[in-house]
């Protein structure tokens, strides 16, 4: 059982277009992160989010935590080619979540064409 | 410093043969992760440190898997007698105790095994 779905899986946009990606669980986490990873590296972080409500904007990306601190969305206004990558979402759990390794997703793998 | 360093990039082995993957973490950083990734599944976690101290093991990390952080700075993953499914990437990661409560990750390119 995936403790973190994220949806969708795939997708593939135009340049210009706008676009949401969920990441959902029936747990609650402490806090929620994304990450963006292109081929061959490692994850790098976007955003963390701890409180629930919290909306958090980074250009033109958009993150928000749900109220009940289940779920995220990412929402990427006028997407580019350079926003190609899979989209991870990672949450930490537990009343110190520093003691509890982040539990991933399996990403979203997105593509912008020019 | 320039983040989380890993090595080999790439590692090709025989079936039972042996592998070792190195991770030098930020050097401030207290805690270091180990993850492993395959084709179209995000990071899963095989095991964690606190300074020299392993603190948790995945149920994933069979008893072919050992991880090692002796002085507190670099860690060690070993493979015994590898087979085809630890085909995967091994991404490293450290975090700082005062980030460490929302967990925020600094990861290393990752170490990718190919088993033959």
């Amino acid at each position: 059982t995936q403790l973190l779905e994220q949806s969708p899986q795939f997708l593939s946009i135009q340049e210009g277009e706008n676009l949401t990606v969920y990441c959902n669980s029936s747990s609650v986490f402490s806090s929620l992160q994304w990450y963006r990873q292109e081929p061959g590296e490692g994850p790098v972080l976007l955003v963390t989010v701890v409180t629930g409500g919290e909306v958090k904007k980074l250009k033109r990306l958009t993150f928000q935590f749900g109220d009940a601190r289940k779920d995220s969305s990412l929402h990427i206004t006028a997407a580019q080619p350079g926003d190609t990558g899979l989209y991870l979402c990672a949450g930490a759990k537990g009343k110190d979540s520093g003691n509890t390794p982040l539990v991933f997703g399996k990403g979203t793998r997105l593509s912008v064409i020019a | 410093d320039t983040g989380v360093s890993q090595n080999p990039r790439h590692k090709i082995t025989k079936r039972g043969q042996n592998v070792t993957f190195r991770c030098d973490p930020i050097s401030e950083h207290n805690r270091l992760y180990w993850y492993r990734q395959t084709l179209g599944q995000g990071p899963e976690f095989l095991t964690y440190f606190q300074n020299e101290a392993q603190l948790e093991k995945s149920r994933l990390l069979s008893d072919r898997f050992s991880a090692e952080r002796p002085k507190g700075s670099f860690s060690t993953l070993e493979i015994q007698r590898t087979e085809q499914g630890d085909s995967a990437m091994y991404l490293c990661a450290s975090s700082r105790d005062w980030t460490v409560n929302t967990g925020e990750l600094f990861f290393g390119e990752g170490s990718r095994l190919t088993v033959l």
